[in-house]
This record gives C-alpha cells, sequence and structure tokens, in this order.
C-alpha cells in the first residue's frame, strides 16, 4: 500500500540549531515527492518538491531536501533555523492523481 | 499566483443540519481536492476530482459528498452534519500531467473551520 510517514511528531530547536525532519514513504512506480508548510493561522503552501533529476532540491528560505531512493527517504534539512521556521511540516507524495500526506511534524523553535 | 479560496473561514451548524462548503480555483485546474485537518492525523482525503463531473472517493468519504459541475468549483456536501465532523476542511487544486497521469504540486485554500453543535 501506498503510504509517506514522518517520523517526528514535534520538534524544538533553538535558533541557529540545524534541522532535519524525516520522511519516508512506499510507493509503486513513479512517485512526486513534496513539503508543505502551514505557518501558524495561514494555509498551506509549498517549501520543495521532487519530480525528477537531481536528487537534491531546493526550495524556498533555505530549505532544501535530498531524494535517496535507496533509503525510500526524503528527508528535509536546513542549516540553521530560525524562530520563524515555527511552523507545521507535511510531507506529501503522489502518483496517480491521488496525494498522501504524512501525518506532519510540528516545529517550535526557541528565540 | 494561483488563487483557491473557499466560501467560509468559520461555520457553525447543529447536528443534522446539511453543509455545503464551495471551493473555486482560478487556474484552470484538473484537479481538485477537498481534505479534513485533524491534530495529530494530518491531511486526510475526502474526496477528489480530476475532471468536470468526476469524482472517486478518498480515505474518509464517509457521511460526504461532492459536486463538480463546472472546471473551476469544487463543493463539498455534508448531508447530516455531525458532531465527529467539527474539523478544518482544506480544499486544494493542481494541474495533471495528460501524458502520465501524475498530478503536480497542490494550491490550498485558506481552509474551513467547521463546528458542529
Amino acid at each position: 500500500a501506498q503510504s509517506v510517514s514522518q517520523h517526528n511528531h514535534h520538534v524544538i530547536l533553538s535558533e541557529a540549531a540545524s534541522l532535519e525532519l524525516g520522511c519516508n514513504y512506499s510507493y509503486g512506480g513513479t512517485v512526486n515527492l513534496f513539503w508543505y508548510v502551514q505557518y501558524p493561522g495561514q494555509h498551506l503552501q509549498l517549501l520543495l518538491k521532487y519530480f525528477s533529476g537531481d536528487p537534491l532540491v531546493k526550495g524556498i528560505k533555505g530549505f532544501e531536501a535530498e531524494f535517496i531512493k535507496s533509503k525510500f527517504s526524503f528527508n528535509l534539512r536546513k542549516p540553521s533555523v530560525q524562530w520563524s521556521d515555527t511552523a507545521e511540516y507535511f510531507c506529501a507524495g503522489s502518483g496517480t492523481y491521488k496525494y498522501i500526506f504524512g501525518t506532519g511534524t510540528r516545529l517550535k523553535v526557541l528565540a | 499566483d494561483v488563487k483557491v479560496t473557499q466560501s467560509s473561514r468559520y461555520l457553525v451548524k447543529r447536528t443534522g443540519e446539511k453543509v455545503f462548503l464551495e471551493c473555486v480555483q482560478d487556474m484552470d485546474h484538473e484537479n481538485m481536492f477537498w481534505y479534513r485537518q485533524d491534530p495529530g492525523l494530518g491531511l486526510r482525503l475526502i474526496y477528489f476530482s480530476y475532471d468536470v463531473k468526476m469524482k472517486e472517493k478518498g480515505d474518509i468519504p464517509e457521511g460526504y459528498s461532492v459536486s463538480r459541475e463546472k472546471k473551476e468549483r469544487f463543493s463539498l456536501i455534508l448531508e447530516s452534519a455531525s458532531t465527529n465532523q467539527t474539523s478544518m476542511y482544506l480544499c486544494a487544486s493542481s494541474r495533471r500531467d495528460r501524458g502520465h497521469q501524475t498530478s503536480y504540486e497542490q494550491y490550498f485554500g485558506p481552509g474551513t473551520r467547521l463546528t458542529v453543535t
């Protein structure tokens, strides 16, 4: 069965710490992978996406993610977080039509 | 900029009422989706539509129906609202690659927070 799993449900970091949020997927065939972010009181927006090509993708606000096919992973990283990165982060995958979202990771960055 | 709009930000309804949630997108996207978002459960797909008058059940369709009469509009209907349908409802749209039948990134509306009392 297709699935996307996020292992970290809550993460608390201090400003300037490095961030890595895990995402694993299980899909047959072609898969497109995404990270979305939801800032407090705002709607979900795209951080970055992977369709094909270079497995290291860069997104907005200094975020990047690496697609590792052998590990079925698409982890999100940022070298130095800011207080404004406090948000909920969702990993998602799509094959045909249907998207599958992970359960989300709530990140709190302490100033 | 893609815009996905939802008819209400907040809605309070009584148990047993019929509830309509409207969603409109302005980018001529083929795909449209309805999700509900609950703490700790992430986004769960209720229904999606890949074309006008076409619909597919998602993971939790029970108690819901949808309508897509025009490409830009996708409605979610709660036939008889119940308290366990109190939630945040998110609409989204995306392009579809007709050749490969894969979907591109989704664009989300602001959400409708529905409370059923």
